[in-house]
């Protein structure tokens, strides 16, 4: 089975700006997280998508916002681009179930904001 | 507040001895448990889970150890392998209804000499 896969690797975007990041989900899963990384803060959890639905959501502001097709794909957006959203932003996925289980993640995209 | 706990930044054992990574948690309903390593530039890879009505859980060099009287897990890499050296990250969830937000802790530089 091929992993979870995330596009663009790299992005450069400037302050004031909006990027949008997509992530494929392993075949079958149909839940995928996003996840923030920076050296401070370290991973903190963005929101969650399930059956094309947010399910769960972090303490982020408005302007990070997502959605979820229905193969399961998903994107991510942040509007008005500041400074510290530069990062590296991490998508898992997993079945779903309603237990809970084991997230997979992609290789990410790091987004640097000038 | 810090749910996840990685107390030691970075450790360094010597190749073939036993690595002991610690973790702590203070939210008492967690009850699933995970591992993972990362590279730098790389998205998280699973390594071993573990889930609140176990206390062990073993995989290959890799095993578990949870203790929840302490809220108090570790991993031990025995042997150790240069190869291992990254960045490993605790996190946890609380598989109540849909909730599938993992919550890490900052991770500890594992360095592994030969």
């Amino acid at each position: 089975k091929a992993g979870v896969t995330q596009t663009p690797r790299y992005l450069i975007k400037t302050r004031g700006q909006q990027v949008t990041l997509s992530c494929s989900p392993i075949s079958g899963h149909r839940s995928v997280s996003w996840y923030q990384q920076t050296p401070g803060q370290g991973l903190q959890f963005l929101f969650e998508y399930f059956s094309e639905t947010q399910r769960n959501k972090g303490n982020f502001p408005g302007r990070f916002s997502g959605r979820q097709f229905s193969n399961s794909r998903s994107e991510m957006n942040v509007s008005t681009l500041e400074l510290g959203d530069s990062a590296l932003y991490l998508c898992a996925s997993s079945s779903g179930r309603p237990s809970g289980e084991t997230q997979y993640f992609g290789p990410g995209t790091r987004l640097l904001v000038l | 507040d810090q749910q996840v706990k990685q107390n030691s930044p970075s450790l360094s054992v010597q190749e073939g001895r036993i690595s002991i990574l610690n973790c702590d948690y203070t939210n008492s309903m967690f009850d699933y448990f995970l591992w993972y390593k990362k590279y730098p530039a790389e998205g998280p890879t699973f390594l071993i889970s573990i889930s609140s009505i176990k206390d062990k859980n073993e995989d290959g060099r890799f095993t578990v150890f949870l203790n929840k009287s302490a809220k108090h897990l570790s991993l031990h890499i025995v042997p150790s392998q240069p190869g291992d050296s990254a960045v490993y990250f605790c996190a946890a969830s609380a598989r109540t209804g849909a909730n599938s937000k993992l919550t890490f802790g900052k991770g500890i530089t594992l360095s592994v000499r030969p």
